[in-house]
């Protein structure tokens, strides 16, 4: 048990619909992390938190997504107007707050028709 | 920008037959190399960080080594159990992202 759940793990919706990811670390962690994960490639980051403050965002995340993470607790990715290339695992990650390592969940999987 | 590449993209091998997996890494200010093992359809899976060229890690048969420019993941007799995908990440200065490359995918038949 790594100390993440994500919800939902599945996710099949249409081209053009809002989706939303849900991820619950064990306790309250400083550094929250998200990561989007196509097929036959690495992990790649998306964009991470520091208590309720999103502090670094990568390029991949174009205006279609928002992420928070209210009360510094759990957090939310929203990807708006989906599209075909949306399809990929979603990551969140915590860290451990000694040593930062990043320990994850086990994904959510979208699929955009 | 950081950059890694990991070789080869896929291993077979056979029950017992040790080998190395290669992770090569370009980062400003290295602030750990981490390793994860990934199953199909789950997430990654923390083995193990390096910090320092010299450092050593051991878990079970795996075995990680760092350089100043490179990361080895030994495997040492691998039972079938070890198949798996293994990615390399390194975490650079400045920031708490980690870049992962695209993985070895270990298959190790019976």
């Amino acid at each position: 048990d790594t100390g993440v759940s994500q919800d939902p793990r599945h996710k099949i919706t249409k081209r053009g619909q809002n989706v939303t990811f849900r991820c619950d670390p064990i306790s309250e962690h400083n550094r929250l992390y998200w990561y989007r994960q196509t097929l036959g490639q690495g992990p790649e980051f998306l964009t991470y938190f520091q208590n309720e403050a999103q502090l670094e965002k990568s390029r991949l995340l174009s205006d279609r997504f928002s992420a928070e993470r209210p009360k510094g607790s759990f957090s939310t990715l929203e990807i708006q107007r989906t599209e075909q290339g949306d399809s990929a695992m979603y990551l969140c990650a915590r860290d451990d707050v000694g040593t930062g390592e990043l320990f994850f969940g086990e994904g959510s999987r979208l699929t955009v028709l | 920008e950081d950059q890694v590449t990991q070789s080869p993209e896929a291993l077979r091998l056979q029950e017992g037959e040790s080998s190395s997996l290669n992770c090569s890494y370009t980062v400003s200010g290295l602030r750990g190399l981490f390793w994860y093992r990934q199953d199909p359809g789950k997430g990654p899976e923390f083995l193990f960080t390096l910090y320092s060229a010299g450092e050593e890690k051991e878990k079970e048969r795996l075995k990680a080594t760092l350089t100043k420019k490179e990361s080895f993941l030994h495997i040492t007799a691998p039972k079938p159990e070890d198949s798996a995908t293994y990615l390399c990440a390194p975490r650079g200065a400045g920031s708490y992202q980690l870049t992962f490359g695209k993985g070895t995918k270990l298959s190790v038949i019976p």
